[in-house]
């Protein structure tokens, strides 16, 4: 079975402290899909990133990074220099390789305090 | 760039009343599928749709729930005796499924209609 652990259910910071959203996955298949949702106030979700399994290369898109280690089943996202309008619900969420339903975390809630 | 649409975005019922939550999925996507996320919980997947019939679904997705694209366009998900437990966001998705194509594996989720049974 499949399961996705965000285990930090609310996190504060101020402004322009950098931020670490954890996310620990489970799964027995070797081909899966990670993927990072925002959820911002207007309840929509908004995608950020999506890596695939033999991919473990870090990525950075601006302010945004993410660190996956297979070795910990992590797939943890960075925010640099948090500003407010981060403040959101983050999701991280695995697929396996059929692609069918996505298995999505509990979600953490972040507030940027200005 | 193509997205996914769904209508209404607000839908206020009755308990006891039937509801059509309406989703136009991505132009050549083959996947299709509901989620569910009651306020201020997980989102929880529902059901998927390929072929025109049914290939997964959860135990959340009992015999109030069904499932149909009436057209070349439109998904649709309806309940058939709303109940106050049913109150939640309600999430349309839908995926390319060719192989090889570009994020084949990904899910493109719509704006959401947001439930509320009184």
């Amino acid at each position: 079975a499949q399961k996705v652990t965000q285990a930090q259910t609310e996190i504060s910071v101020v402004e322009k402290e950098d931020v670490t959203l954890d996310c620990v996955y489970e799964t027995r298949d070797t081909t899966y899909y990670l993927f990072w949702y925002k959820q911002p106030p207007s309840g929509e979700l908004v995608f950020l990133i999506r890596r695939n399994s033999f991919d473990e290369q870090n990525e950075i898109s601006g302010r945004y990074s993410w660190n996956f280690q297979k070795s910990t089943s992590s797939f943890n996202f960075t925010i640099t220099a948090s500003q407010v309008v981060d403040s959101a619900v983050y999701f991280c969420a695995l697929t396996l390789a059929t692609g069918n339903q996505f298995y999505f975390g509990t979600g953490t809630s972040l507030t940027v305090i200005p | 760039e193509p997205e996914v649409t769904q209508t209404p975005s607000h839908q206020v019922t009755q308990m006891g009343q039937e509801v059509i939550l309406r989703c136009v999925p991505i132009s050549n996507h083959l996947y299709f599928y509901w989620y569910r996320q009651i306020l201020g919980q997980k989102v929880e997947f529902l059901v998927s749709f390929y072929n025109n019939e049914i290939s997964e679904k959860s135990e959340i997705f009992d015999d109030q729930f069904s499932v149909e694209r009436p057209d070349g366009s439109n998904f649709t998900l309806k309940i058939r005796s709303t109940k106050l437990e049913d109150s939640a966001m309600y999430f349309c998705a839908s995926r390319s499924g060719l192989a090889g194509g570009k994020g084949d594996n990904e899910q493109f989720f719509g704006p959401g209609t947001r439930l509320t049974v009184l």
